[in-house]
């Protein structure tokens, strides 16, 4: 099945802790992205990768970090979180640019919380 | 900048009512495609339908279907026949030219009731 996967799904951490959040897909996607959901604003970029060892800023960068070692993986880090960062994340991906008709694919989400 | 207007929080129908959500957008490039998602309770982002900038006719996928008005820079998502499943909400969202970042409204909630 063509999917996105994350892990984990629910995390509650403390400020500073270090952590990960996985990203899998198996479409052979060339883009992959990770966005941000809070109350009121809507679904915001974070990161994002246009093929293997290619990434870049979207629009709320500060805070995180990615890599692309892989095409299928796109992990989201926290280095140093903050109860700021406590949100709804979740990873997409898409076949490319190029086309407008850029379907993103969403994973289920991982809802994080920062005490 | 672009940007994505969806004015609306809140939206309430009946069942088999029809409903319309408001979506408007702002960019300047002539190159870009318009996405309406849904996201039910249980928080997953559906893909519902897309139009591009250049497409002639409106689209439709079922019960769901895109007004574009692109003088008037919209594209409200109509859905017939409102369904109690249909209860979620419902993102409008951009991407430009080369279609990387999604730019996303703020989200309209729809509470079908019977």
């Amino acid at each position: 099945e063509a999917q996105v996967t994350q892990n984990p799904r629910y995390l509650i951490t403390v400020t500073g802790k270090k952590l990960t959040v996985t990203c899998s897909q198996n479409m052979n996607h060339e883009y992959m992205s990770w966005y941000r959901q809070d109350p009121g604003l809507g679904l915001r970029q974070i990161y994002y990768s246009m093929n293997v060892e290619v990434t870049d800023k979207g629009d709320v960068p500060e805070g995180y970090k990615v890599s692309r070692k892989e095409k299928r993986n796109f992990p989201l880090i926290l280095e140093s979180p903050s109860p700021n960062q406590t949100s709804l994340y979740f990873c997409a991906s898409s076949l490319g640019t190029g086309t407008l008709y850029n379907e993103q694919f969403f994973g289920p989400g991982t809802r994080l919380t920062v005490l | 900048a672009q940007k994505i207007t969806q004015t609306q929080p809140g939206m309430f129908v009946q069942e088999k009512e029809a409903v319309t959500l408001d979506c408007t957008y702002d960019t300047s490039d002539p190159s870009y495609g318009l996405f309406w998602y849904k996201q039910p309770s249980s928080g997953e982002m559906i893909f519902l339908i897309y139009q591009g900038s250049y497409d002639q006719q409106n689209a439709t996928e079922g019960r769901y279907s895109l007004n574009f008005q692109k003088a008037r820079k919209s594209a409200n998502l109509v859905i017939s026949a409102s369904q109690l499943g249909d209860s979620a909400m419902y993102f409008c969202a951009m991407t430009v030219r080369t279609g990387t970042a999604l730019i996303f409204g703020k989200g309209t909630t729809l509470s079908v009731s019977s």
